[in-house]
């Protein structure tokens, strides 16, 4: 079975500075790995993905991720936050074999502070 | 262009009512995804319908849970005899092959 976790249920950072949003996972085999936001009332939106190649991912609205296979994370970032950023982050693994479908984290809410 | 349709955005009934919520995916995606969002249990999927093949349906919590998609297209969440326990937001996604799934902003769905 398939399991992401996302340890922090909420992040604090001013705007300007650096912010880390932290995810672990558990697959057999490679992971797809995915990283969607969610703002209040709506869907979610894709922001950036992992599959093979580039440890170093980079998304939407100036994110990137760092997959890191032996410690099994792919912890989300971005060098300098803004408050339109505050919203709720899910990290989310899809395995080879078992169609395209996610299994997410809890989720993460940032919140960027002036 | 369009994005996943879901409807109706809001929807309250009564316990022990079925209940029918639909989504249109974005044109010529393949894949179609039902999820469902609660607070006590997060982000759980559903069912997965993959072109022609028969769904994966091993995220559904009860048989009171069914879905269909009807040509290859809009699909439809049925539950039967809706539970207190059944209240959340059902969020529908749709994906080329081995693309990223795009949402719906969902159907929150309330049971008095």
């Amino acid at each position: 079975a398939q399991s992401v976790a996302q340890p922090e249920d909420q992040v604090n950072v001013a705007e300007g500075n650096p912010l880390t949003v932290k995810c672990t996972y558990s697959v057999s085999g490679n992971p797809y790995l995915f990283w969607y936001v969610q703002y209040p009332n709506r869907g979610l939106q894709f922001l950036l993905k992992y599959i093979t190649g580039d440890n170093l991912v980079k998304g939407s609205y100036g994110f990137e991720a760092e997959f890191n296979k032996s410690q099994t994370s792919f912890h989300l970032k971005k060098p300098s936050a803004l408050v339109s950023d505050s919203a709720l982050y899910f990290c989310a693994v899809s395995g080879r074999g078992g169609g395209n479908k996610l299994t997410f984290g809890t989720g993460t809410q940032l919140k960027v502070e002036l | 262009g369009a994005g996943v349709s879901q409807s109706p955005s809001n929807k309250v009934t009564e316990k022990g009512k079925d209940v029918e919520l639909r989504c249109d995916p974005i044109s010529g995606h393949t894949a179609l995804y039902w999820y469902r969002q609660s607070l006590g249990q997060g982000l759980e999927f559903l069912i997965y319908f993959q072109g022609n093949s028969a769904p994966d349906k091993s995220g559904l919590p009860s048989d009171r849970f069914s879905a269909e998609r009807t040509g290859g297209s809009v699909s439809t969440l049925t539950i039967q005899r809706t539970q207190q326990e059944d209240s959340a937001v059902y969020l529908c996604a749709s994906s080329r092959v081995n693309s990223p799934q795009h949402f719906g902003d969902g159907t929150r769905l309330s049971i008095l």
